[in-house]
């Protein structure tokens, strides 16, 4: 149990378009979401934590209207990165927490930004 | 105070060895530790984790020893195979909010 899904696993974009990565609970209801950042060989970097249908806690210094998240439901989360650009070129990986203590990790996105 | 300071950066052992990865914290909210294993590419795994009430935990070849006088936790790896070659976090969260992740430990099992 406890699995946690990310579509798209990859991306490759342009410059200037936005792109959408849904995070999905695929066994538990989610009760808390969060989404990382994480650059090569560096650990991960918290950027938002959000809660079923409310608005995303954003951590100090991501810009809230650059990553656009969503938690409409119990098992969904979605990120988007807006007008995306070179240096948004990451992995990006979601949580899902239920009712414990114990956040269950997807296998993250690989977005690309020409 | 919200840092949890992991070591060491990297480690080698040769197969059948025992890596001990290292963590210490400051903040005595903190009511979870777990232990994450990522390979190259892939999201964190939860590997173990143990609250602070409890000095040791097994699962399988893993274990944590907790000193929670002292602020720090270990991770050890028993009869480490090439397999166990990933990366390795430690965090800690109070109740399952943000969690604030060690720098990571690199390891390599050689065959």
């Amino acid at each position: 149990g406890a699995v946690v899904s990310q579509h798209p696993s990859w991306v490759i974009c342009k410059s200037g378009t936005s792109v959408k990565i849904e995070c999905r609970s695929l066994d538990f209801q989610a009760t808390t979401m969060f989404w990382y950042r994480q650059f090569p060989k560096q650990s991960l970097m918290l950027m938002a934590t959000s809660n079923e249908g409310s608005k995303a806690t954003y951590e100090q210094g991501v810009e809230k209207d650059k990553f656009l998240i969503n938690h409409a439901s119990l098992t969904l989360s979605t990120l988007t990165v807006t007008s995306a650009h070179p240096e948004d070129s990451s992995f990006y990986i979601c949580s899902a927490r239920g009712t414990g203590s114990v956040q269950f990790f997807g296998p993250g996105t690989r977005l690309t930004v020409l | 105070q919200q840092q949890v300071k992991q070591s060491p950066q990297s480690l080698i052992v040769q197969k059948g060895g025992i890596p001990i990865i290292n963590c210490a914290y400051e903040n005595t909210a903190f009511d979870y530790f777990p232990w994450y294993q990522q390979f190259p590419g892939k999201g964190p795994a939860l590997l173990i984790a143990i609250r602070p009430d409890v000095s040791e935990k097994k699962e399988g070849r893993f274990t944590i020893s907790f000193n929670k006088s002292a602020k720090q936790f270990s991770l050890h790896i028993m009869d480490s195979q090439p397999g166990d070659s990933a990366t390795y976090f430690c965090a800690a969260t109070i109740y399952g909010n943000k969690l604030v992740f060690g720098a990571g430990t690199i390891l390599r099992v050689k065959s």
